[in-house]
């Protein structure tokens, strides 16, 4: 079955670009749905975007104007980029995906904290 | 925007008890709404999705109901495995915005 792995820096520089890869295994990119979510310490899930069908994107518009989210076909790989982050954006970033269902995430990666801090 | 709102925030408890989580969304949502389980440490665990549909391996002793604004989670009979985080979410078609509520923590 489709299993999701997130790795990427525990720590970022207030001002500079978070940069995290989800590696899929167990299923294509080039088919479902990939997202990005984040929860900030003690706090609730905020779904940061998502992309599908080889390429096409979708943000939450909150966060519109620093994400990108990329895949690579090659590696089976999706990647979230986040620039100029602040103190605010420290949170475990989950990768999650749309499998079996229509718009609900059936499949998690295990999360990874990522620090904010200078 | 869509708001999903959970409350209250604390639901205590005690095993063996029934339970229920309400989800209230600002506008109707139809049946586009799923709910999640997250343990400390953990990854959410998806649990219902189109509103009453249970995911993949979840215990029939969850189950989901409502549609438009008001939504219900049901845990029959609770285990202590099942003391956690729940969240309700939603799926906006246009703008595409997946949303969730602020979730509740349901506490022995």
């Amino acid at each position: 079955q489709v299993q999701l792995q997130e790795s990427g820096p525990g720590l970022v520089k207030p001002s500079e670009t978070l940069s995290l890869t989800c590696t899929v295994s167990g299923g294509s990119i080039s088919t479902y749905y990939w997202s990005w979510i984040r929860q900030p310490p003690g706090k609730g899930l905020e779904w940061i975007g998502d992309i599908y069908y080889s390429g096409s994107t979708n943000y939450n518009p909150s966060l519109k104007s620093r994400v990108t989210i990329s895949e690579d076909t090659s590696k089976n790989q999706f990647s979230l980029k986040l620039s100029s982050v602040s103190v605010a954006d420290t949170a475990v970033y989950y990768c999650a995906a749309i499998v079996a269902t229509d718009d609900a995430f059936d499949i998690w990666g295990q999360g990874t904290m990522v620090t904010v801090s200078s | 925007e869509i708001v999903m709102t959970q409350s209250p925030a604390t639901l205590s408890f005690s095993p063996g008890e029934r339970a229920t989580l309400s989800c209230r969304a600002s506008q109707s949502v139809n049946s586009n709404l799923a709910w999640y389980q997250q343990k400390p440490g953990q990854a959410p665990r998806l649990l219902i999705y189109g509103a009453s549909t249970r995911a993949t391996g979840i215990p029939a002793r969850f189950s989901g109901s409502g549609s438009g604004t008001e939504f219900t989670l049901t845990i029959s009979s609770l285990q202590s495995e099942d003391f956690a985080v729940y969240y309700c979410q939603h799926f906006n078609n246009w703008p595409p915005r997946y949303t969730f509520g602020q979730g509740t923590k349901l506490e022995i």
